[in-house]
């Protein structure tokens, strides 16, 4: 099956500077690559997605990347606000028509106003 | 806006009782899941359900077993709660594509 890894797991940054999450993945029939955002107290709520037809998608402050190839994709978030501080976690699905997403291990971001 | 709710936040059971979340969702979505989410360890999936009366195993089913009896409710039974399934257990739901929509969770306690 599919597994799913992410680093940093822990990230802290300063207000304004940018933060860079990466995140690999072993089946390469994947092709659906959600990343989601859970403040504290809340379930994780999507925030940007990507297919593996696309190599970039941007929204604003965020964006991914990925890299078919080399199996890995990433989300940057640029101008970080402390509001922004939050665990973020990747997953990635679509293998064999599975809507089943593995998710990686989530990566906790800080940002100090 | 998809609204997906868990019937409760907080709560503290006992070693060997048996527990029942709650998960309703109101947008008419074929799918529900359950996971667990633990520190360093992610989002597991425990079990999902694609249609009423339909149940599937997740990576991490053993302890645990579901009902959907009504396509908007998916309930998550532990049979007899033990210490190691001390958690949050997070219920998402979807619909014909990709994304989850996830409840905000319930942080079950077992002494």
């Amino acid at each position: 099956g599919e597994n799913v890894e992410q680093h940093p797991s822990t990230l802290s940054v300063q207000e304004g500077d940018s933060a860079v999450i990466k995140c690999t993945y072993s089946d390469s029939a994947s092709n659906y690559f959600p990343w989601y955002k859970q403040e504290l107290g809340k379930g994780p709520q999507l925030i940007i997605d990507i297919r593996s037809n696309v190599g970039e998608k941007k929204d604003q402050r965020i964006a991914v990347t990925l890299n078919k190839t080399a199996k890995h994709f990433s989300l940057h978030i640029t101008e970080t606000q402390p509001e922004d501080s939050a665990v973020y976690f990747c997953a990635a699905s679509g293998s064999g028509g599975s809507y089943i997403p593995t998710f990686g291990r989530g990566t906790s971001l800080i940002v100090h106003p | 806006d998809v609204k997906v709710t868990q019937s409760s936040r907080y709560l503290v059971k006992r070693t060997g009782e048996k527990v029942f979340l709650e998960c309703v969702q109101d947008m008419d979505h074929e799918n529900m899941f359950w996971y667990r989410q633990d520190p360093g360890l992610g989002l597991r999936l425990i079990y999902f359900s694609y249609d009423v009366k339909m149940k599937e195993k997740g990576d991490i089913p053993e302890g645990y077993s579901v009902s959907r009896e009504k396509k908007e409710r998916f309930s998550l039974i532990l049979e007899s709660a033990s210490t190691n399934q001390t958690s949050m257990y997070l219920c998402a739901s979807s619909y014909n594509s990709y994304e989850q929509y996830f409840g905000p969770g319930t942080r079950l306690t077992v002494t």
